[in-house]
């Protein structure tokens, strides 16, 4: 079958890093994506990785090993308006299948 | 100004009763997509649409129904045989269903059925 993991909840202040796993199993693979959404708001896109490695976009990066089917998410200098829920997704025949999220809270 | 429409943005229907929700886009994209939400959980794919008279069944197709008459258009029917239709429903689209790194998401309607 096919199926992601996240942890569900991460807490952390201000200024700190975060890191996301997400650990996925399907029969076909194509690359992981991440997306952020707001409470209440539309999933946005973050990053995408076909291919090992680290992907970086400013103070978010992205790491994926397709051998160990595992990824992370990487949220450096943590600020305040990036709170919200973190999706792991990976591609697979033409669709996505997503992760049920990651809340990141954080703190002052 | 490009993008993608969803309305209403909240909607209340009684049980039993089928409802339509719009999505429509302006970004010429021949990939569309629905999704369902459910609280603390992630998107769930309903049905998907490659081009204008096409679509296929995603994981959780029982109980809506789509069209795709129009490029910019692809509406999702909740029908009354859909058994837990409270939910968050989320439109999205690519450029092409090859294209399909980053998905644009339209801004939701939040169906509750009393």
């Amino acid at each position: 079958g096919q199926s992601l993991e996240q942890p569900s909840e991460v807490t952390a202040v201000e200024g700190a890093i975060v890191q996301i796993n997400c650990t996925y199993q399907t029969s076909g693979f194509y690359g992981l994506s991440w997306y952020q959404q707001h409470d209440g708001g539309a999933p946005t896109f973050l990053s995408y990785n076909a291919l090992d490695g680290l992907e970086e976009t400013g103070r978010f990066s992205s790491f994926l090993s397709r051998s160990d089917s595992y990824g992370y998410l990487l949220l450096q200098e943590l600020q305040m308006k990036d709170s919200a829920s973190y999706f792991c997704a990976f591609h697979n025949d033409y669709k996505l299948s997503f992760g049920a999220g990651t809340t990141v809270t954080v703190r002052a | 100004d490009g993008g993608i429409t969803q309305s209403p943005k909240y909607l209340f229907r009684k049980e039993g009763q089928n409802v339509t929700l719009s999505c429509e886009q302006n970004l010429n994209h021949d990939a569309m997509y629905w999704y369902r939400q459910d609280p603390g959980q992630g998107l769930r794919l309903i049905y998907y649409s490659q081009i204008v008279n096409d679509f296929q069944k995603g994981d959780i197709a029982e109980g809506y129904s789509v069209s795709r008459e129009k490029k910019e258009s692809f509406p999702l029917t909740v029908t009354s045989a859909q058994k837990n239709p409270t939910a968050f429903y989320l439109c999205a689209t690519t450029p092409g269903l090859a294209e399909y790194n980053e998905q644009f998401f339209g801004p939701g309607t939040r169906l509750t059925v009393l």
